[in-house]
């Protein structure tokens, strides 16, 4: 089975740049997440879906960032302008909440670097 | 909400037991204690979760005190693939949803 898929993997882009980020989560998990991660940090979550509806988007600073989910499945986190504070790895996760477990699966990550 | 405390970094020695204290001292009745793990560039990955009683699984084993103020999770026999981050994380009950707490971690280094 495959696991939540990421890209890019890599991104370097100049400050005021927009970027996007995509992420496709595991077959049937409805639930998905976007976190940011700085270095030497633990991840913090910017937005989460349940199916298509955004239902804790508290910590997304909605000046710069959006992201969608279309159909409940794919999702795209995108930063416009970008920032040197932006620089992070972006990290999606999907889950399936209809379990008590509710375990987090992970991609690999975005990382990101704001010149 | 609910935090962890865990120390920065550990190390050990290959094919050593590993145990890896946390603190959560404000943990409340409904808060599940997960541990994820975090190898070099990758995403976290889950280890193992519990509530009350001791639980074990195929990659580690967590003990849980009887207050539930700590919590330790225990590798058998580490290998130089255990090298990571782990996090000690709180599940909390949200606006009927589970949230997950994430505590800094801590940076687990396997000497061979």
């Amino acid at each position: 089975e495959a696991g939540v898929v990421q890209s890019p993997r890599y991104k370097i882009i100049e400050k005021k740049q927009p970027v996007a980020f995509w992420c496709n989560p595991i077959s049937g998990h409805n639930t998905l997440y976007w976190y940011r991660q700085n270095l030497g940090q633990g991840p913090e979550l910017l937005i989460r879906y349940e199916n298509e509806e955004a239902v804790d988007d508290s910590q997304l600073p909605k000046d710069r960032f959006s992201a969608e989910r279309l159909k409940g499945v794919d999702s795209t986190l995108k930063i416009q302008p970008a920032e040197l504070g932006d620089s992070a790895v972006y990290l999606c996760a999907s889950s399936y909440s209809g379990t008590v477990k509710n375990i987090q699966y992970f991609g690999a990550g975005t990382r990101l670097s704001v010149l | 909400d609910a935090k962890t405390t865990q120390p920065n970094s550990m190390e050990s020695n290959e094919e050593e037991p590993v145990h890896l204290p946390c603190n959560h001292s404000t943990i409340s009745g409904t808060d599940y204690i997960h541990w994820y793990r975090q190898l070099p560039s990758q995403g976290p990955e889950y280890v193992i979760h519990g509530l009350t009683s001791n639980v074990n699984n195929r990659m580690a084993s967590l003990a849980i005190a009887e207050d539930r103020k700590s919590s330790t999770l225990i590798l058998h026999r580490a290998t130089l693939r255990d090298a990571a981050v782990y996090y000690c994380i709180l599940r909390g009950f949200m606006d009927s949803n589970y949230q997950l707490i994430w505590g800094a971690g801590t940076k687990l280094i396997i000497k061979p």
